[in-house]
């Protein structure tokens, strides 16, 4: 069945520090959207994509979709405290399941 | 105050009982969703429904049952025949398959 695998597992930064986040499908999806999930609180929608090479941002936020629309990034620049949580990416394929990928967890430190 | 709500949020079972989870949405959102989750793990699919009196089996139905008989109500049944059931149930809704998912605050069952 469908598989959506994220990498890293965990991150661990220094406030103001970068992060990336990437997510792949073992199948070819019709859009992929992005969840942040608090510490104890549940998944909140961040973005939809649905173009092949999409690019969207939100403020530090940089969404991408891949030109085989396989694969999605999500990249935080100059992390804050408040970006703490677990990042997930969710597609569909020729299928109606929303499958969620396994979740980036990301700690910033002060 | 529009949203979508489950209850109760904490849940606690013993074994060979089976147990009902409330989910309810007055969004009028047409798809609605059941996502287990483990510590550390990400969401897995359980079962979801595109309208009333309908709905389909995700990724990890055995042991667990629905319904759909109102739009506004999707309850997830754990029953006995669920070998793991300890877990952190989401309950999501969205207009239509293809749109954002708002969940609900979740329901942390417990079996002892």
């Amino acid at each position: 069945g469908q598989q959506v695998m994220q990498i890293p597992q965990y991150q661990h930064v220094q406030e103001g520090e970068d992060f990336t986040t990437y997510c792949n499908s073992s199948t070819t999806l019709s859009n992929i959207q992005w969840y942040k999930q608090r510490p104890g609180g549940h998944p909140v929608f961040l973005i939809q994509l649905v173009k092949s090479g999409e690019v969207k941002k939100q403020k530090r936020l940089t969404f991408q979709f891949g030109e085989a629309k396989k694969n999605s990034s999500l990249h935080i620049t100059a992390t804050q405290t408040t970006d703490v949580g677990t990042y997930f990416c969710a597609g569909r394929n020729n299928t109606d399941k929303l499958i969620f990928g396994t979740g980036t967890r990301l700690q910033v430190f002060p | 105050d529009g949203g979508i709500t489950q209850s109760p949020k904490y849940l606690f079972r013993k074994e060979g009982q089976n147990v009902t989870l409330s989910c309810e949405q007055n969004l009028n959102h047409d798809a609605m969703y059941w996502y287990r989750q483990d510590p550390g793990q990400g969401l897995r699919l359980i079962y979801y429904s595109q309208i009333v009196n309908d709905f389909q089996k995700g990724d990890i139905a055995e042991g667990y049952s629905v319904s759909r008989e109102k739009k506004e109500s999707f309850p997830l049944t754990v029953t006995s025949a669920q070998k793991n059931p300890t877990a952190f149930y989401l309950c999501a809704s969205s207009i239509a398959l293809n749109t954002e998912a708002f969940f609900g605050q979740g329901t942390r069952l417990t079996v002892v």
